[in-house]
């Protein structure tokens, strides 16, 4: 099976605490591609970051990081002091390069309360 | 540039009507796509088109049909709604290169079925 599971429901935290949002996967494909995706109370989806299966770098953006490791199939996400801002939904997803047609899967999603 | 539109932002609808969800992208992307997102099940693919006129059948395609007559449109339609078709509803586009690429998603529509 090809699945994306986000098994954090809800987090909650205060300001400027540090919060890591888990996402584990399960492929058979040797290749494909990671997502996390963003969506605000708004509603809109925002891209954040795209990892192939060939590139296990972690990678930082300002107060965002993400953790890759292929050995644990997992793909997990890291806020920095964490703001009133990065309260959303988070999706992480994945696209499979091997079967047929790519499409993405998305996780069930985790939301983010970031309290004052 | 407009990215992906999706018309209508919110319909709502009685049991038994029919409607079409109308998504529109100017990127010139070969591959689209139609997901439904519920409480707690994250986003749900329900169709998807590789090029205009193809279309297949996604994670949930019943209660929907899908057309791509033109590249940059693709339109999902409910003949017989159902309350269980209340949700929101996504579309996106992808050039496809994933190195590169990602999913640009529409801005969604909110589907109340009475």
């Amino acid at each position: 099976a090809q699945k994306v599971t986000q098994a954090q429901t809800e987090i909650s935290v205060v300001e400027k605490e540090d919060v890591t949002l888990d996402c584990v996967y399960e492929t058979r494909d040797t290749t494909y591609y990671l997502f996390w995706y963003k969506q605000p109370p708004s509603g809109e989806l925002v891209f954040l970051i795209r990892r192939n299966s060939f590139d296990e770098q972690n990678e930082i953006s300002g107060r965002y990081s993400w953790n890759f490791q292929k050995s644990t199939s997992s793909f997990n996400f890291t806020i920095t002091a964490s703001q009133v801002v990065d309260s959303a939904v988070y999706f992480c997803a994945l696209i499979f390069m091997n079967t047929g047609f790519q499409k993405l899967v998305f996780g069930t999603g985790t939301r983010l309360l970031v309290s004052p | 540039n407009a990215g992906v539109t999706q018309t209508p932002k919110f319909r709502v609808l009685k049991t038994g009507q029919s409607m079409t969800l109308l998504c529109a992208q100017d990127m010139n992307h070969e591959y689209m796509y139609w997901y439904r997102q519920d409480p707690g099940m994250g986003l749900r693919l329900i169709h998807y088109s590789v090029g205009e006129g193809t279309t297949a059948k996604g994670e949930v395609p019943d209660g929907y049909n899908v057309s791509r007559l033109k590249k940059q449109n693709f339109l999902l339609g409910l003949e017989s709604a159902a309350p269980s078709q209340t949700s929101v509803y996504f579309c996106a586009s992808s050039d496809g290169d994933w190195n590169t690429g990602e999913l640009f998603f529409g801005e969604g529509s909110r589907l109340t079925v009475l």
